[in-house]
């Protein structure tokens, strides 16, 4: 059973371009969550989906960023008009259940250099 | 809102030596707490998950316990090892959300 599927696990980009970040959850996963880490801080939350849907969008910026969980496919994490500050690692993880009835399982991340 | 705090940030300690590391969080309405190791430039594994019901819960050199009323959980590692150097992170998950709310971490290096 692999784990979770991030790629690219590296991506460059300048400044003004787009970001494509895609994540395939583990068989039988339905609970998809995008997370931050931008250099010397800790994990920050930024999206939950489930299939189709966006759950919770809390964490993630109002402008240039959005989400998608579609019905067949990967998750994508997409980021337009990059800047130099959204240089960071960008974790997805998966769950077979909501937070309350089991663990989440991370992917190796996909690390996005803005030049 | 939580906040998770895990001190130190950096720990060194020589291999054999056995080990505490400390994730303290303020909001006590948790669903569990979760233990992950992360190694340079990799993804985050999963070591320990403890329910809100639970005081500990034990994974081979791994203990891990959870105080829900003082706000603290400690993972002990018992007989370290060097292939044990890596920075480890405690997260909690709130009721009424659907996020994991993530400690600095701790870095640890086993001295050989």
């Amino acid at each position: 059973n692999a784990g979770v599927m991030q790629n690219p696990r590296h991506l460059v980009r300048r400044r003004g371009q787009e970001a494509r970040l895609r994540c395939s959850p583990m068989k039988g996963h339905s609970h998809v969550y995008w997370y931050r880490q931008l250099p010397e801080e800790g994990l920050k939350f930024m999206v939950y989906l489930q299939k189709e849907n966006i759950i919770d969008e809390s964490g993630m910026p109002k402008e240039r960023f959005s989400a998608e969980f579609p019905k067949e496919g990967p998750s994508i994490l997409r980021i337009q008009q990059v800047v130099r500050g959204d240089s960071a690692a960008y974790f997805c993880a998966s769950s077979h259940g909501t937070l309350n009835t089991g663990e989440l399982f991370f992917g190796e991340g996909s690390r996005l250099t803005v030049l | 809102k939580q906040e998770v705090t895990q001190i130190p940030a950096a720990l060194s300690v020589p291999e054999g030596e056995n080990l505490v590391l400390n994730c303290s969080f303020t909001d006590s309405a948790i669903y569990n707490l979760q233990w992950f190791r992360q190694d340079p430039g990799k993804g985050l594994t999963s070591l320990l998950l403890i329910q809100s019901s639970q005081r500990e819960q034990t994974s081979g050199r791994l203990n891990a316990s959870l105080d829900k009323s003082s706000g603290r959980s400690t993972l002990y590692i018992a007989a370290s090892q060097p292939g044990d150097s890596a920075t480890y992170l405690c997260a909690v998950a709130n009721f009424g959300n659907e996020k994991l709310t993530f400690g600095t971490g701790t870095r640890l290096t086993i001295i050989p």
